[in-house]
C-alpha cells in the first residue's frame, strides 16, 4: 500500500448525476493532486493543492470541482460529465519542501465510466 | 516547454533477457527526471529519479536508469528481466516553469516479459 487511499475504486454514472471521489492519505504529505489517466494519452495532470490552497488548475472544465478540506483530504466533485470524461483518476500526494525534488505517491484510482 | 517522449508503446522481452524501456526529454536547464511503474489495477509507484550526479541511477526491484546528457535520454534497464516486471512504465519530468511540484509523463511504455 503506497499510504494514499480512493474511493470508490469504480464508479459508473449517468450524464446527469452528481457524484464525488475521494482520496486520503496517511504520509503526513502537504500537497494533493488530482490527475486524469486515459488509454494511449499521458498523464494529466488536473489539480495541485498546496496546504490546502489550490495552487494549479490546469483549464480543467467546471464539471470538475476540486475540494481539499485539510492537508489529508481531496475531493473531486462530478456533475454533468460527458462520456468523453470516462478514464482512471488518480489522486497522488507528496511532502514539498523548498529546494527539494519530492516524490509523489500515487493512489489506486477511481475507474469512472460516463453512459 | 518541458516534454518526455516514448518511442515505444510496448516492449517484448524474454524472462532472463535484459531490458530497456526507452525515455527521451526536452527542457531548458538541468532536468529532474523519474521513471513510475503501473500494474494493473493499481496506481503509479516510484522507481527512481535522477537529480544530479551520477549519471547511473538505480532504483527498486532491480531498476537502474542512464542519464545521457549528449542525447537528452533517460532510459531505464534492468540486466534480468522477470515475469513479475510485465507492466506500464512511464518517464516523468518535472516541469520548472512554476512554484508547484509538476511532473510531466510520457505515453506510457508496456513492459511484456514472456516466460
Amino acid at each position: 500500500e503506497t499510504g494514499v487511499t480512493q474511493t470508490p475504486r469504480h464508479l459508473v454514472m449517468g450524464m446527469t448525476n452528481k457524484k464525488s471521489l475521494k482520496c486520503e492519505q496517511h504520509l503526513g504529505h502537504n500537497a494533493m493532486y488530482w490527475y486524469k489517466q486515459s488509454a494511449k494519452k499521458p498523464l494529466e495532470l488536473m489539480f495541485v493543492y498546496n496546504f490546502k490552497e489550490q495552487t494549479e488548475n490546469n483549464s480543467v472544465p467546471s464539471r470538475f470541482s476540486p475540494e481539499c478540506p485539510n492537508s489529508s483530504h481531496l475531493f473531486l466533485h462530478l456533475h454533468t460529465l460527458q462520456p468523453e470524461d470516462s478514464a482512471l483518476y488518480l489522486c497522488a500526494s507528496s511532502q514539498e519542501r523548498t529546494g527539494e525534488h519530492n516524490i509523489q505517491y500515487f493512489g489506486a484510482g477511481t475507474r469512472l465510466s460516463v453512459l | 516547454a518541458q516534454s518526455v517522449a516514448q518511442p515505444e508503446d510496448q516492449v517484448n522481452v524474454a524472462e532472463g533477457n535484459p531490458l530497456t524501456v526507452k525515455c527521451t526529454y526536452s527542457v531548458s536547464g538541468n532536468p529532474y527526471l523519474f521513471w513510475y511503474v503501473q500494474y494493473p489495477n493499481r496506481g503509479l509507484q516510484f522507481l527512481l529519479k535522477y537529480i544530479t550526479g551520477d549519471n547511473l541511477v538505480k532504483g527498486s526491484y532491480g531498476f537502474e536508469a542512464e542519464f545521457n546528457k549528449s542525447q537528452t535520454s533517460f532510459h531505464l534497464k534492468k540486466p534480468s528481466a522477470l515475469v513479475s516486471d510485465s507492466a506500464l512504465y512511464f518517464c516523468a519530468v518535472r516541469d520548472r516553469g512554476g512554484a508547484t511540484n509538476k511532473l510531466i509523463f510520457g505515453t506510457g511504455t508496456l513492459l511484456a516479459v514472456q516466460p
